[in-house]
């Protein structure tokens, strides 16, 4: 069946580092791959997404890259600021409504 | 703007006792979402809905219960029989269209007296 296995956190990183979270996907065909913010006591915000092989999404200076040939979505950030912050989640849509979450990986940067 | 309204955003239960959550939408989407989410761990579906008048359980359905009598609107009862209640509630919506991302409320927290 169709999944998504996100990497596991906590992830500590001082102010200005380089992000990678880690998301890969199981699913037959091709589905479309998404990237969630949390922050606390809050709902889930879209932070980007792809909907096909190859497609790069962008947004506040995220970026993932849907790579089929490692069915992989890995979240990166060149350099993250304090107010990055937050649970990031990784999502993978299918047909029929299916629609599947990571375990979310939780991102705590120091100034 | 368009989006989804979740209420109340905190809410208190007593033993024995049912309550409802609210959840209204104005994106004008087919299908709608209630997750569970626990401290520190990721989303549990409860149930959804394709469409009016019909849902489906999720993975942790027991002691829940759901209507879909509008479109805009998707409300959650948590019943006496959840025995654990306590927990942040997530209400979705999306588009029925795999491209398309599910949009969330602000959630609501619901704690036992």
């Amino acid at each position: 069946g169709n999944s998504v296995t996100q990497m596991e956190g906590p992830v500590t990183l001082s102010e200005e580092a380089f992000l990678t979270i880690n998301c890969t996907y199981t699913a037959t065909g091709y589905p479309s791959l998404f990237w969630y913010v949390q922050y606390p006591g809050e709902g889930l915000q879209l932070l980007l997404k792809a909907t096909k092989a190859d497609d790069k999404g962008s947004n506040k200076g995220f970026e993932a890259t849907y790579r089929k040939e490692t069915t992989s979505f890995h979240l990166e950030k060149g350099s993250v600021q304090v107010s990055d912050s937050a649970v990031y989640f990784c999502a993978l849509s299918w047909i029929g409504n299916q629609f599947y979450f990571g375990t979310g990986t939780s991102l705590t940067v120091i100034p | 703007d368009g989006g989804i309204t979740q209420s109340p955003k905190y809410l208190f239960r007593k033993e024995g006792q049912n309550v409802t959550l609210s959840c209204e939408q104005n994106l004008n989407h087919d299908a709608m979402y209630w997750y569970r989410q626990d401290p520190g761990q990721g989303l549990r579906l409860i149930y959804y809905s394709q469409i009016v008048n019909d849902f489906q359980k999720g993975d942790i359905a027991e002691g829940y219960s759901v209507s879909r009598e509008k479109k805009e609107s998707f409300p959650l009862t948590v019943t006496s029989a959840q025995k654990n209640p306590t927990a942040f509630y997530l209400c979705a919506s999306r588009q029925d269209r795999v491209d398309q991302p599910q949009h969330f409320g602000d959630g609501t927290r619901l704690s036992i007296l």
